[in-house]
Formats: C-alpha cells, structure tokens, sequence
C-alpha cells in the first residue's frame, strides 16, 4: 500500500490550465477506473471534486476534469482562479478492497 | 441534508487505547461505505480503515491489527477503535461516506466530516 506518486507543488496564473498527475501501479490506477480527487483548503475538511477517473458530482465547476492512461491518472484545472489555490490529492481504489491516497500537490496561483 | 460529526478524539499516552465515533445523519451507515482517513499535522491524506455495506472490513497496513472499524446501526453510527496507539497515530481523524446515487455505491469519498484531533503523547 505504497502511496500514489504526485508533484508536489503545481503554480499557474489567473486563467491559466494546470494539469496535476497521480502515478500508481497495476494494483491500483492501473487496473481500476475508481480513481477520484480531492480538493482542501487549509484547516478544512477535503471535498470531493472527481470520481471515477472522469466525473464531476454535482455542484462541481467543469474547470475540473479527469482523465487515465495506464497508471497515471490527470486532474487539469482550466481557468485558474484564486479559490483554486489548495491542496489537493487523487485517491485509487486497490486490490484487496483497499483505498490509498496520493502524496499530495500544493497548487498555487501566482 | 447528509452530514457526518466525528468526536471522541484527545489526548492519549502511547500505548493507550481511544475509540473515536463518527454520527451520520440524512443517509443510512448500514447502506453505505464508509471511511475512516487521518492527517498528521501539516502532512497529506492518510486512507485508514473502511468497512462496506456488506459489513466487510479492511485496514491500511499501517493501522491492520490494532485498529477496528465498526457500526452500530440503531444509533446510525460508525467508530474506530484504536489500540496500542503510537506518536504516529497522532493526526485529525476525519470519516467519510462512498458517493452513492442511487443504488449504485462508488469507492469516492462523498461526504466529509469536520474531523476529530487525536494526539498521542508521553
């Protein structure tokens, strides 16, 4: 149960795209399409912002979107704005029946 | 409205035992997957313990043994029962629900709680 690999810090300007990538193994990305994102903002609870590799839940902006290949899973956020700066971390379901998170990326707006 | 209110957290000397509860309201925990996930202070999302809508139970390696998740569903409520606690295990302890639509459940977390700070300390 090693942890899914991300950067660990993205930035971008105002109206900008970033894209942040989530690198697994077979046993997780890899092999399953449960991969999901999470967005939180300092002192806060997460908040669920992609599930499935791809969709949004309802009430989430389309700036977000989610894609895979292989065992690399994407967030890109397009137009960037202020309220985008935070934390935010992929999540996979694994083998096992298992969940494991990312490392983490600070996304800053500069 | 869906909401989960964790308590039970504080301070606890290594070694000890805690048990933290999570109280859901608007869905059913018995219907559902729930999640425990923790977060050391200033570190990133650690997944815990989830126990699924089939009553099944799995564990973070870090945590397999000497943590047990479980539900009381007449009081609509899941804990973490956490022994042999460590200075590691010190973090924000938050549960979280599986989206679900429908009848159809999805491993993402859906909603959150507030969370509830355990420490660990000599």
């Amino acid at each position: 149960q090693s942890a899914l690999t991300q950067p660990a810090a993205v930035s971008g300007s105002p109206g900008q795209s970033i894209t942040i990538s989530c690198t697994g193994t077979i046993s997780d990305v890899g092999d399953y399409n449960y991969v999901s994102w999470y967005q939180q903002h300092p002192g806060k609870a997460p908040k669920l912002i992609i599930y499935d590799v791809s969709n949004r839940p309802s009430g989430v902006s389309n700036r977000f979107s989610g894609s895979k290949s292989g065992h690399t899973a994407s967030l890109t956020i397009s137009g960037l704005q202020a309220d985008d700066e935070a934390d935010y971390y992929c999540n996979s379901y694994t083998a096992g029946r298992t969940l494991v998170f990312g490392t983490g990326t600070k996304v800053t707006v500069l | 409205e869906m909401q989960l209110v964790e308590s039970g957290g504080g301070w606890i000397q290594p070694g000890g035992s805690l048990r933290v509860s999570c109280a859901a309201s608007g869905f059913t925990v018995r219907s559902s997957y729930m999640s425990w996930v923790r977060q050391a202070p200033g570190k990133g999302l650690e997944w815990a313990s989830i126990i699924y809508s089939d009553g099944s139970t799995y564990y973070a390696d870090s945590v397999e043994g000497r943590f047990t998740v479980s539900r009381d569903n007449s009081k609509n409520t899941v804990y973490l029962q956490m022994n042999s606690l460590r200075t590691e295990d010190t973090a924000v302890y938050y549960c979280a629900r599986g989206l679900s639509y429908g009848i159809t459940h999805y491993y993402a977390m859906g909603v959150w709680g507030q969370g509830t700070t355990v420490t660990v300390s000599s």
